[in-house]
Formats: C-alpha cells, sequence, structure tokens
C-alpha cells in the first residue's frame, strides 16, 4: 500500500525566502505524485503533478517539484515566499491503476512572515 | 460557473437526524469521490464513482451511503449521525476512466467543502 509523510507539520518563512516543503512517499510501484494547496475555508487546489516523465514539474503560482526516486522524495519548493502563499500545503499518491485512489499525506501549514 | 458545487456548505443538525450533502460536477469528469477531512486537517477517502459505478468503499460506517444517479452527480447521504461525523466534507471529481486502465491521472478537482457540526 502506498503512503506520504510530509516532514513538519508547519513552516515559517519570510517573505521573498525560499519555500521548501518536504514530502516522502512508500509506493511498491512508481506513483503519481501530488501537491495541493487549501486556503481557509476552502477545497484543495491542484498545484501540480507528476505522472511520468520529467522528473522536475512545474505548477501554478511559481511552485515546482522534483521527483527522486533514490531518495523517494517529491519536496515542494519557491524561490521567493509572498504573503499570498500562506496556506495548508498537502502531498499526495496515487498508484496508476485501481480506481486512481489518491492517499494524502497530513499536510504543512506554511507562514509568511512580513 | 463552479466545476464542482456541493451543497450546503455549512449543516449543523442534532445527533440521530439524518442528513444528505449534494455534489454536482460540470466537468464532464468519469469519476467522483467523497473526502472526510477532520479537524486535525487529515484527509481520508470515503467512496468513489466511476460512471454511476462504486469502485472504491473505504472502511465507512454504513451509516454513510453514497448515491450517484448520473456521472455528474454524487450524493452522500448520511444517517443516525453522531459527534464524530462532524467534519468538512469534500466531493471531487477527476477525468480517470476504468479501473483496470492504465492512464493519466489528471488530479482532482475538489469542491469548496461542507462543514457538518453535529451537536
Amino acid at each position: 500500500a502506498q503512503s506520504v509523510t510530509q516532514l513538519g507539520s508547519h513552516v515559517s518563512v519570510s517573505e521573498g525566502a525560499l519555500v521548501l516543503l518536504r514530502c516522502n512517499y512508500s509506493s511498491s510501484v512508481p506513483p503519481y505524485l501530488f501537491w495541493y494547496v487549501q486556503y481557509p475555508n476552502q477545497g484543495l487546489q491542484l498545484l501540480l503533478k507528476y505522472t511520468t516523465g520529467a522528473t522536475l514539474v512545474k505548477g501554478i503560482n511559481g511552485f515546482e517539484a522534483e521527483f527522486k526516486k533514490s531518495e523517494t522524495s517529491f519536496h515542494l519548493t519557491k524561490p521567493s515566499a509572498h504573503m499570498s502563499d500562506a496556506a495548508e500545503y498537502f502531498c499526495a499518491v496515487s498508484l496508476p491503476f485501481g480506481g486512481f485512489k489518491t492517499i494524502f499525506g497530513a499536510g504543512t501549514r506554511l507562514f509568511v512572515k512580513a | 460557473d463552479t466545476a464542482v458545487s456541493q451543497t450546503p456548505k455549512y449543516l449543523v443538525t442534532q445527533m440521530g437526524n439524518d442528513k444528505s450533502i449534494k455534489c454536482e460536477q460540470n466537468l464532464g469528469h468519469d469519476t467522483m469521490y467523497w473526502y472526510k477531512q477532520d479537524s486535525k486537517k487529515f484527509l481520508k477517502i470515503m467512496f468513489s464513482y466511476n460512471n454511476k459505478e462504486l469502485i472504491i468503499n473505504e472502511t465507512v460506517p454504513n451509516r454513510f451511503s453514497p448515491k450517484s444517479p448520473d456521472k455528474a452527480h454524487l450524493n452522500l447521504h448520511i444517517n443516525s449521525l453522531e459527534l464524530g461525523d462532524s467534519a468538512v466534507y469534500f466531493c471531487a471529481s477527476s477525468p480517470q476512466g476504468s479501473t483496470v486502465k492504465m492512464g493519466s491521472n489528471y488530479g482532482y478537482t475538489f469542491g469548496s467543502g461542507t462543514r457538518l457540526t453535529v451537536v
């Protein structure tokens, strides 16, 4: 069975600083990997996804993530944080079959200081 | 136009009542899901339907019953509500096809959630 672990339930950065949110996964077969963002009182929005091909994927709002099979990681980065990036971020993994059930990590709350 | 819409947005009800949450998507997606998000933000899948067929049924009390009249709608009915059912329930959809077909996973489109409070 697949699983996903997000390191750090809270991350705080200054505006303009690098954002790094960590995600490690466990899967018996090559998984599909996702990052979602949730703003307060809203649903989740897909930031980016990795399925196959290029291991560095770019998403919306300047975010990107790199799939590293050897490290079973899919960390999310953004070069320069903006106040509007403050939200909850979820890493997720699914298998490419069996209903595409997606398992979500516990989430990381990103705080951005002025 | 809202892609995945849920109603109601807020639902406050007493223990023991029966309630329903409705979900509709206008994206033409084949698959719809219900997720439960608890107070610690943890998301757990409950059900999934593909073209009106139940394909994922996690360990959920049988007081919860999904119904999909067509592939654009997935409703959730909850009988005999309990305090522990209080949570935010999210509907989602995705364009995946058959459960046995390998293919691209485009990710989910989520609704804005229904906050259920049982008192």
